[in-house]
């Protein structure tokens, strides 16, 4: 079975700075999807950004993006110029090539500080 | 994006009462939502897969007797709590792929409802 670890709990930042949130997985397919997660105090699930296996390229979104290392099974997130709205749990999250079931990491609470 | 919507946002119940949530996908059609808890604090738990025109597949360690789903319609699918207890209290998300979609779609959240039994 699939598992998406995040390592860090709880991450605290300064507005402005740049942020690296962590997530590792296991998976025995060569082809899938993962995609970070961000979840406000509203509890509302926003998808950030979302990466396909099979494309070497890293994700982009604005100031979001993600340094995929396929052979390392690392999926992690960067924000750059971090926003107090950028305050929320950030969810890692698995997808099979054939599966509609996401699998979820533990999370990482982050704060931006003014 | 396409829009899921729950109802209700906020329930409180008493211990023994049932309570229904309805998950409905606004302008899609979903042949399968799923149906996650999330305690405080904590990542979402998948409970159930929730499938048009056939049985929900529960995961392992859900009671089926006690979290009934039903899927009646390409935009509609519930989530029963019966004979609920305080420990049910919880955050309940449903989420549901686009009908048909392909290998590289992305998968739309309900805002979720809280539950509260007293």
């Amino acid at each position: 079975a699939q598992t998406v670890t995040q390592s860090q709990p709880e991450m605290s930042v300064q507005e402005a700075e740049t942020v690296t949130l962590s997530c590792t997985y296991d998976t025995s397919e060569s082809n899938y999807y993962l995609f970070w997660y961000k979840q406000p105090p509203s509890r509302q699930m926003i998808l950030v950004i979302r990466q396909e296996a099979y494309k070497q390229q890293n994700a982009t979104e604005n100031r979001f993006s993600v340094n995929f290392q396929k052979a390392a099974k690392s999926f992690s997130l960067k924000i750059s110029d971090s926003q107090l709205g950028d305050t929320a749990m950030y969810f890692c999250a698995f997808r099979g090539q054939g599966a509609q079931k996401l699998v979820f990491g533990q999370g990482t609470r982050l704060t931006i500080n003014p | 994006g396409a829009v899921v919507s729950q109802h209700p946002s906020w329930v409180i119940c008493k211990s023994g009462t049932s309570v229904k949530i309805e998950c409905r996908s606004l302008d899609f059609q979903a042949t399968t939502m799923f149906w996650y808890r999330q305690f405080p604090k904590q990542s979402l738990m998948l409970m159930a897969t929730s499938n048009e025109g056939s049985k929900a597949t529960y995961e392992q360690g859900v009671e089926k007797d006690k979290f009934l789903i039903n899927h009646a319609s390409l935009t509609l699918s519930t989530l029963t709590v019966t004979s609920a207890h305080p420990e049910d209290s919880s955050f309940y998300i449903c989420s549901a792929p686009p009908r048909l979609a392909g290998g590289d779609y992305e998968q739309y959240f309900g805002p979720g409802t809280r539950l509260t039994v007293t």
